[in-house]
Parts: structure tokens; C-alpha cells; sequence
């Protein structure tokens, strides 16, 4: 039931770039992406909805393919700010109750040095 | 504004003690949730609240209590503590089920760490 992310670890220079996935296999109404610095709470970054509508954030964007039922971050130039570690967080339906559910990935941690 | 206020930020609890775990919001958001995170693991949904009086199981429910007397709280009841409960506890909210940016996002508190010996 839990999203699967990938990679689970990258490292990366400053000014690199980076691709972090996150698949499903359960139908999905939106896709969630949250950012983790160490000893803080998950931080929201964007949400991307059915349709395929992509939103993006400073340098940071996503992408949801809703028929696949896969999302990506697409982390461009990266900064030492963007350290931490990312969850998607995927929004389904629970048939027994008729309520959504936000369930997280295991997330991938990004670690940029200079 | 507050947000999601968690306390305590910190507790250890002996094997088969009991504690509460208290989580309020000032938003006025109807769902709210509890996940617990282990170290260097992802977030697992215990319990979610979809309003005042209605609550349902996450994916871990086992070993925990919730209850939903008012909008704004939203406690956390751990009977008979164990060391597998030993974790980070957050809570969150969000306004409600609507498909729109500007109301889907999680809110998170800033966590509860909770040692069990």
C-alpha cells in the first residue's frame, strides 16, 4: 500500500541536477511531495492532481502521470538548501470508509555538498 | 498563528506505562491524522479523523486510542507501552478532502519523541 520512492539516497554537487520517483499501485487522486530536514517536520512542497497538471516550486517541479500512477520531483540546479530528505505522499480512496487516506513513501534523502 | 501544537516534545516511557499524546490545531481543519516515524524510515499513517466523533485506522493502528471530541484536538492514547512504539510521533492536518492545491496540504506539528525502555 506504501509508495514506493527511488532512489533511496543520492548525493549530489551544488548546481547538479536530480530525479527522485515515486510509483503506486493504487489508484490516485493527487500526489504530495514533502521535504524533511533532519529533527524538523515534513515541510509540503507542491501537489500535483489528476490530469496530469504539474506544480512547481522554486527550481524544484513534479510530474503525475495518474495512468501509470507515478509521480517525479525534478530538483534543477540544486542548492544546499534542498538537503534533506523527500516523501511523496499519495492520496487514494479507502472503499470501506469513502474517506482519502495520505500515505507516505520511505523517502529519498538528498545530501548536496558543495 | 499556532498551527499544529504537539506536546510533550519529549517523554520516555517503562514498559506498560500509559501516556497521552495531545495534538491541537487552530485552523479549523477537519481532518486531521497521527503518523509515527522510526529512524531513518518514512511516515505510517496510525490513525486519521475525518471530523468531531469520526475517526478510522491508519496502516499501524495497533496499540493506540484516538478520540475526536472537538474540531481543534485530536489525542493520541498509547494503553500499554512497548518498545516497538519507541518513535517519532507527528500529528497533521489538512482543511478537507477537496482536490485543490490551496486546501489538500498537510500541516504537520513538530513531532513528539517518544522512548519506551
Amino acid at each position: 500500500q506504501q509508495p514506493v520512492q527511488s532512489p533511496q539516497a543520492v548525493i549530489l554537487r551544488e548546481g547538479e541536477d536530480a530525479v527522485i520517483n515515486c510509483s503506486s499501485s493504487k489508484a490516485l487522486y493527487s500526489v504530495h511531495w514533502y521535504r524533511q530536514k533532519h529533527g524538523e517536520a515534513p515541510v509540503f512542497l507542491m501537489i500535483l492532481l489528476k490530469g496530469g497538471e504539474q506544480k512547481g516550486h522554486e527550481k524544484i517541479s513534479a510530474s503525475f502521470n495518474e495512468k501509470k500512477q507515478q509521480s517525479s520531483l525534478y530538483l534543477t540546479a540544486s542548492q544546499l538548501s534542498y538537503s534533506g530528505t523527500y516523501f511523496c505522499g499519495t492520496r487514494w480512496v479507502d472503499p470501506n470508509f469513502g474517506n482519502e487516506k495520505l500515505t507516505f513513501g520511505t523517502g529519498t534523502r538528498l545530501t548536496i555538498i558543495p | 498563528n499556532a498551527g499544529v501544537t504537539q506536546t510533550p516534545k519529549f517523554r520516555i516511557l517503562k514498559i506498560g506505562q500509559s501516556m497521552t499524546l495531545q495534538c491541537t490545531q487552530d485552523m479549523n481543519h477537519n481532518y486531521m491524522y497521527w503518523y509515527r516515524q522510526d529512524p531513518g524510515m518514512g511516515l505510517k499513517l496510525i490513525y486519521y479523523s475525518v471530523g468531531a466523533g469520526i475517526t478510522d485506522k491508519g496502516e499501524v493502528p495497533n496499540g493506540y486510542n484516538v478520540s475526536r471530541s472537538t474540531t481543534e484536538d485530536f489525542p493520541l492514547r498509547l494503553e500499554l507501552a512497548a518498545p516497538s512504539q519507541t518513535s517519532v510521533y507527528f500529528c497533521a492536518s489538512s482543511p478537507s478532502g477537496e482536490w485543490t492545491a490551496e486546501t489538500s496540504p498537510l500541516h504537520f506539528g513538530n513531532g513528539t519523541r517518544l522512548t519506551v525502555t
